[in-house]
């Protein structure tokens, strides 16, 4: 692994269905972030953890749920998915809180 | 509190020069750039601190006016290369997140 990995790619999901969405990175840093990506309203924050152990919410934490068990994984699960869950996820990691982020390739996801 | 980014959209010809703006109206300590490539990942440019000089990088740079709560992004001389949205991304004072703007749509043409 080299960075920060994402999985799936895609994922179509029928609405009411439990999903995890992954991530992984290997630059041992503390910080990890999940943020969606809606057409005209930017990148908005979901979740993030400053180091393992602790979580907080973001703008919109609302039917989101994270772990941060140890430093490299950052999973995103969506209880009950809805259709206004429909998305691109992003997962970026930091070293810090005002240091580069380095994003993940994201996650497509339909929820019909 | 989302930054606004203002033009929302521009169209330029390779070498003509775009600034696109960021504003917020807390108290901001830092400001980040990213660009974004369609169907890609987002990509830092550069952050901003308080109290910290204008940054450069080749023929991109940026400024923060700390009294305005404003940062601009200065491309120069475009390249093709340099189509894109780019966001930029607001850390309050006290706060540990970083809130980004709605984005910029830059599409540079030959």
């Amino acid at each position: 692994i080299a960075g920060i990995t994402q999985a799936p790619t895609s994922q179509i999901l029928a609405a009411g269905r439990r999903m995890t969405l992954r991530c992984t990175q290997d630059m041992r840093h503390n910080a990890m972030y999940w943020y969606r990506q809606d057409l005209g309203l930017g990148l908005r924050l979901i979740h993030y953890s400053n180091t393992a152990g602790t979580t907080g919410k973001g703008e919109v934490p609302d039917g989101y749920s994270v772990s941060r068990a140890n430093t490299d994984d950052f999973p995103l699960t969506l209880a009950s998915a809805v259709p206004s869950q429909t998305s691109v996820y992003f997962c970026a990691s930091s070293s810090g809180e005002n240091n580069e982020q380095f994003f993940g390739p994201g996650t497509r996801l339909t929820v019909l | 509190q989302q930054p606004v980014q203002s033009p929302q959209a521009v169209i330029l010809r390779e070498g003509e020069d775009a600034v696109i703006n960021c504003s917020s109206s807390k108290a901001l300590y830092s400001v980040h750039w990213y660009r974004q490539k369609h169907g890609e990942a987002p990509v830092f440019l550069m952050i901003l601190l308080k109290g910290g000089e204008q940054k450069g990088h080749e023929k991109i740079s940026a400024s923060f006016n700390e009294k305005k709560q404003q940062s601009s992004l200065y491309l120069t001389a475009s390249q093709l290369s340099y189509s894109g949205t780019y966001f930029c991304g607001t850390v309050q004072g006290g706060s540990e997140k970083l809130v980004f703007g709605k984005g910029m749509k830059l599409t540079v043409n030959p």
